[in-house]
């Protein structure tokens, strides 16, 4: 069976750090690019960032580029998110994705069930 | 950045009949590949997203056939050609030419 289990998620004051993980199982996790999305309460979805399969190429959102940073480790079949400079917009539920294919962001068909994040200012 | 615009926001519907959902694009989403980067997702009450369609018109495995994407450039459609009680959830178009961008989604709900 295909999964994504997130987790690393939890209460953080404004200007903090914290690391995501999204451990895979079932699937050839380096085949695929992995993406995260977040959801803050109430609201829509936003893509965040995404890393191929290799882990050489990196893209993120500009509402967090310069403060995440994605990372995978094909050996462990683990997708990170390290989240620094953390502000009280990055509140939200984070989800880990794979990609249908091996380098680009679209056909996500598999998600995780989401890890929390909380950012008190 | 791609701006995605969907409507309607709300959509009350009638179990067995069609539904469909508009999603427009400030710009083409036709690659030179003659792919258009749009995907669709579902977002049922307290669950993850799923993916519905890809790449405009491609269904994902597992998804019904009742449901169809179709559109191409800056306008696309998803259709449920009769929608059923388990199709209640939130709707959203993506975008994935660029920098990946979401529609404000669309509440699917039942009348």
């Amino acid at each position: 069976e295909v999964q994504l289990l997130e987790s690393g998620g939890g209460l953080v004051q404004a200007g903090g750090s914290l690391r995501l993980s999204c451990a895979a199982s079932g699937i050839a996790f380096s085949s695929y690019a992995m993406s995260w999305v977040r959801q803050a309460p109430g609201k829509g979805l936003e893509w965040v960032s995404v890393i191929s399969g290799s882990g050489d190429s990196t893209k993120y959102a500009d509402s967090v580029k310069g403060r995440f940073t994605i990372s995978r480790d094909n050996s462990k079949t683990t997708l990170y998110l390290q989240m620094n400079s953390l502000r009280a917009e990055d509140t939200a539920v984070y989800y880990c994705a794979k990609s249908m294919v091996y380098d680009k962001e679209y056909g996500m068909d598999v998600w995780g069930q989401g890890t929390t994040v909380t950012v008190s200012s | 950045d791609i701006v995605m615009t969907q409507s309607p926001l709300s959509l009350p519907v009638t179990p067995g009949e069609p539904a469909s959902i508009s999603c427009r694009s400030s710009q083409s989403l036709l690659h030179s590949n003659g792919y258009n980067y749009l995907d669709w997702y579902m977002q049922k009450p307290g669950q993850s997203p799923q993916l519905l369609i890809y790449l405009g018109s491609n269904r994902a495995s597992g998804v019904p056939e009742r449901f169809s994407g179709s559109g191409t450039g800056t306008d696309f459609t998803l259709n449920i050609s009769r929608v059923e009680a388990d199709d209640v959830g939130i709707y959203y178009c993506m975008q994935a030419l660029q920098t990946p961008t979401f529609g404000q989604g669309t509440r699917v709900e039942i009348k």
